[in-house]
């Protein structure tokens, strides 16, 4: 069955960096665009950012552009996001989630079950 | 950027009730808007794609309509396990942006 695990988060001090990684099963990852979707404590889903299946493509949301890179590693079948100069604004769980074979019109029919990112002094 | 509108923000109801929901989107986007359910502390799972389709294995008490900018779900009857947010999310451009969310509250 498709899994999605994600790993890497935690506790953070202002301006420094940290790296999520999302570990994918069951479905021939080199074939779907992946998404980051995060959620602040108490809020709402947010899109993060998108990357094609071959990791040609990638598009963010303006809160994070320059900040956060995604990519991804097709035969480790593992997505990741590189997050600098964080603010304590970036504080949520982060979400790995699998895409359609384009970039857009399609889904997200798989989610991992999160990792929290906490940005603190 | 294309904005999502949820409506109600939450709403009380009883197990048997028959709820309706919807989300507006700022521009056209065709049929590509697609409705999740979450559980607190768990992650989004997909309930309709595409407006309209039953996502597999989602009890057939969930539906789905419309097009270009209104959209409604509905739940014809609901169980005790449909107490939960659920968001409204369009895939018609690169932004995928999801409405802030009803909640479906016991009354």
């Amino acid at each position: 069955q498709v899994q999605l695990v994600e790993s890497g988060g935690g506790v953070v001090q202002p301006g420094r960096s940290l790296r999520v990684s999302c570990a994918a099963s069951g479905f021939t990852f080199s074939t779907y665009a992946m998404h980051w979707v995060r959620q602040t404590p108490g809020k709402g889903l947010e899109w993060v950012a998108i990357i094609s299946h071959d990791g040609s493509h990638k598009y963010y949301a303006d809160f994070v552009k320059g900040r956060f890179t995604i990519s991804r590693d097709n035969p480790k079948t593992t997505l990741y996001m590189e997050m600098n100069s964080l603010t304590p604004a970036d504080t949520a769980v982060y979400y790995c989630a699998r895409g359609g074979q384009q970039l857009v019109r399609s889904p997200f029919e798989a989610w991992g079950q999160g990792t929290l990112v906490a940005v603190s002094s | 950027d294309i904005q999502m509108t949820q409506s109600p923000s939450s709403l009380s109801a009883s197990v048997g009730d028959r709820v309706t929901f919807t989300c507006r989107a700022s521009q056209s986007i065709g049929s590509y808007l697609h409705w999740y359910q979450q559980k607190p502390g768990k992650a989004p799972k997909l309930l309709i794609y595409a407006a309209s389709s039953l996502q597999s294995g989602v009890p057939s008490r969930f539906s789905g309509s419309g097009s270009g900018t209104d959209f409604t779900l509905t739940i014809s009857s609901l169980q005790p396990e449909d107490f939960a947010t659920y968001y409204c999310q369009q895939s018609y451009d690169i932004g995928h942006t999801f409405g802030q969310g009803t909640t479906v509250e016991t009354k």
